[in-house]
């Protein structure tokens, strides 16, 4: 089965960074991803990582430890638009890719 | 390709009624998953089809709902005498089969159930 963690709720001000937890335990790894999801709209995806290190695309990036279970990701520069949930997903690659997904990190971002 | 598509993109429904959701997803994607969101949670698996063959089912699928997937293209999630906890929002997503797709699934917009 799959286990991922990720805090419920953040708060941050506009132009600061933060940065997004997730933990994970699970068989058949064979990806992370996140996701960005407006209120009422459906998840977007923002990064995949399936080998360890940093994965950097403009403000946001994403960190993947295997052997630790762990994930996280960083959003720079904040902006107001940035205000979201956030979907931890981890690929099961013995289960017809299926994605099981943490139960997001809502993140409001203030003036 | 214009992408995953549901519909309706709402539903309001009594409680007792059948209702009937839609997802055309990409065409050479030959994945087809339904998950089902409520407020404030991430979304859940219900069911996944390769092309036509529906090959998993959670066990939070119950007996009420069934999906179909007959020409291994579009599909359909029946939910039969609706429940109020059956509000939620109904996601569609698709993928190739493969291990390397690097955007895990392409979503539809969802579609959003009340039961009244």
């Amino acid at each position: 089965g799959q286990n991922i963690d990720q805090p419920t709720e953040m708060t941050a001000t506009e132009g600061a960074i933060v940065q997004i937890n997730c933990t994970y335990q699970t068989s058949g790894f064979n990806g992370l991803f996140w996701y960005q999801q407006h209120a009422g709209e459906a998840p977007t995806f923002l990064s995949y990582n399936v080998l360890d290190g940093l994965e950097e695309k403009g403000r946001f990036s994403s960190f993947l430890s295997r052997s630790k279970g762990y994930s996280y990701l960083l959003l720079k520069e904040l902006q107001m638009k940035d205000s979201a949930s956030y979907l931890c997903a981890v690929r099961d690659g013995n289960a017809g890719n299926m994605l099981t997904f943490g139960g997001g990190t809502r993140l409001m971002v203030k003036p | 390709d214009t992408g995953v598509s549901q519909n309706p993109r709402h539903k309001i429904t009594k409680r007792g009624q059948n209702v009937t959701f839609r997802c055309d997803p990409i065409s050479e994607h030959n994945r087809l998953y339904w998950y089902r969101q409520t407020l404030g949670q991430g979304p859940e698996f219900l069911t996944y089809f390769q092309n036509e063959a529906q090959l998993e089912k959670s066990r939070l699928l119950s007996d009420r709902f069934s999906a179909e997937r007959p020409k291994g293209s579009f599909s359909t999630l029946e939910i039969q005498r609706t429940e109020q906890g059956d509000s939620a929002m109904y996601l569609c997503a698709s993928s190739p089969i493969g291990l390397s797709y690097p955007y895990g699934y392409t979503f539809g917009s969802g579609t959003r159930l009340t039961v009244v």
